[in-house]
């Protein structure tokens, strides 16, 4: 199959509190794995991204797990921001490829 | 990373006409561009794969004469609109990545609305 699950549609958290997007792929070749940023109207930017060989990456707020077993990954951020408002897109590339296919994204409010 | 534009920004056409989008990628050799396509609340959706002087590969459902894809050069590639209808409005975007590389690089995206 070529889909990739995201959940949940939408999250909305209190400032300062964690914030975790799951997304579940099918394809056990696939060997990438980024998370993007997309403000309204704007580009998607790349925040952290994982290869298949690695089990957790970490950057500051932002962490991402990959489990291969179960074929997820998840993006977390913890003390949420307001800035960090915004959709989130999980993706993956095949094996051997760069195309990315998308999830379908993530609605994240942050609230005062 | 890659600096990527894409002209213009925006665009209005009436149903019929063609458009055309350009990708740039301003400091970077680009093997491969994307296109993709994405409607309102909607997710990215991948058009076609182009490579430097190659034909554009496209994705299933995606009409290859009516979304027509030239990348004559490692830092321009364009989507041409054909005909456009207005089920055609949507935010158009490209990437670009290198040689062996997984991370792509987004323009800015193009709105473009038929009326």
């Amino acid at each position: 199959g070529e889909n990739v699950e995201q959940h949940p549609s939408t999250l909305s958290v209190q400032e300062g509190d964690s914030a975790v997007i799951k997304c579940t792929y099918s394809d056990s070749a696939s060997n990438y794995f980024p998370w993007y940023k997309q403000e309204l109207g704007k580009r998607p930017q790349l925040i952290i991204d994982i290869r298949s060989n690695v089990g957790e990456k970490k950057d500051q707020r932002i962490a991402v797990t990959l489990n291969k077993t179960a074929k997820h990954f998840s993006l977390h951020i913890t003390e949420t921001q307001p800035e960090d408002s915004a959709v989130y897109f999980c993706a993956e590339t095949k094996g051997g490829g760069n195309k990315l296919t998308f999830g379908t994204g993530t609605q994240l409010k942050v609230e005062l | 990373g890659a600096v990527v534009s894409q002209h213009p920004s925006w665009v209005i056409c009436k149903s019929g006409t063609s458009v055309k989008i350009e990708c740039r990628s301003l400091d970077f050799q680009a093997t491969t561009m994307f296109w993709y396509r994405q409607f309102p609340k909607q997710s990215l959706m991948l058009m076609a794969t182009s490579n430097e002087g190659s034909k554009a590969t496209y994705e299933q459902g995606v009409e290859k004469d009516k979304f027509l894809i030239n990348h004559a050069s490692l830092t321009l590639s364009t989507l041409t609109v054909t005909s456009a209808h207005p089920e055609d409005s949507s935010f158009y975007i490209c990437s670009v990545t290198g040689t062996g590389s997984y991370e792509q690089y987004f323009g800015p995206g193009t709105r473009l609305t038929v009326t």
